[in-house]
């Protein structure tokens, strides 16, 4: 079985400030994929970030890093200098196979942050 | 934007009706994957089109079902509605070359209402 775990419900912090929203996956697959996807109020899932279990290198992108350790299952994801804008919610999502062989996305429920001016 | 998009964005229907939802996917891709995400929720998978043919299917029952179109588009059905389907419906396209695994791609997803 596959499954998701984002143990932050929700996180506030005052702009500026650096926040990391944890993810912790389980899944019994060899090679896996994992997705960081952010959710404004809108409502549409913005595709952030796809991690494969063999690429285990820490990425940066401006102000947003991602950490994958295979060691403890967890792929971390942390903003630097949080603005407003970046208030929503955040699924990690991992890419798990069905019987088709093919693979769907297994979802965690999410950690909604609020950046305060 | 992702090039997905969903018609209708809102809907209400009462219980025992029947809804079908629509998704065009971004231009190039051939697979479609559908979720439903109560509120509060993360997203559960429904199940996946490629090739015009159901891909794969997540613990839903048969009153969900789907179609995909030689253009890639698809439906999703819902048949004799329930309180609990009352959700936000999510179409994601992707594009499958090989055995690699694609990064599916969102549209802004249908809120349906059930009263």
């Amino acid at each position: 079985a596959q499954k998701v775990t984002q143990a932050q419900t929700e996180i506030s912090v005052v702009e500026k400030e650096d926040v990391t929203l944890d993810c912790v996956y389980e899944t019994r697959d060899t090679t896996y994929y994992l997705f960081w996807y952010k959710q404004p109020p809108s409502g549409e899932l913005v595709f952030l970030i796809r991690r494969n279990s063999f690429d285990e290198q820490n990425e940066i992108s401006g102000r947003y890093s991602w950490n994958f350790q295979k060691s403890t299952s967890s792929f971390n994801f942390t903003i630097t200098a949080s603005q407003v804008v970046d208030s929503a919610v955040y699924f990690c999502a991992l890419a798990a196979f069905m019987d088709t062989g093919r693979r769907a996305l297994t979802f965690g429920s999410g950690t909604r942050l609020q950046v305060q001016p | 934007e992702t090039g997905v998009t969903q018609s209708p964005t809102h809907l209400i229907k009462t219980r025992g009706q029947q809804v079908t939802l629509r998704c065009s996917s971004q231009s190039g891709h051939n697979t479609v994957s559908w979720y439903q995400q109560a509120l509060g929720q993360g997203p559960q998978f429904i199940f996946q089109y490629y090739r015009e043919e159901e891909n794969g299917r997540g613990n839903f029952p048969p009153r969900f079902s789907g179609l995909q179109f030689p253009n890639y588009s698809s439906e999703l059905n819902v048949n004799a509605l329930e309180l609990d389907d009352s959700a936000l419906y999510l179409c994601a396209s992707s594009l499958k070359s090989g055995t690699s695994t694609d990064t599916q791609y969102f549209g802004p997803g249908t809120r349906l209402t059930v009263l």
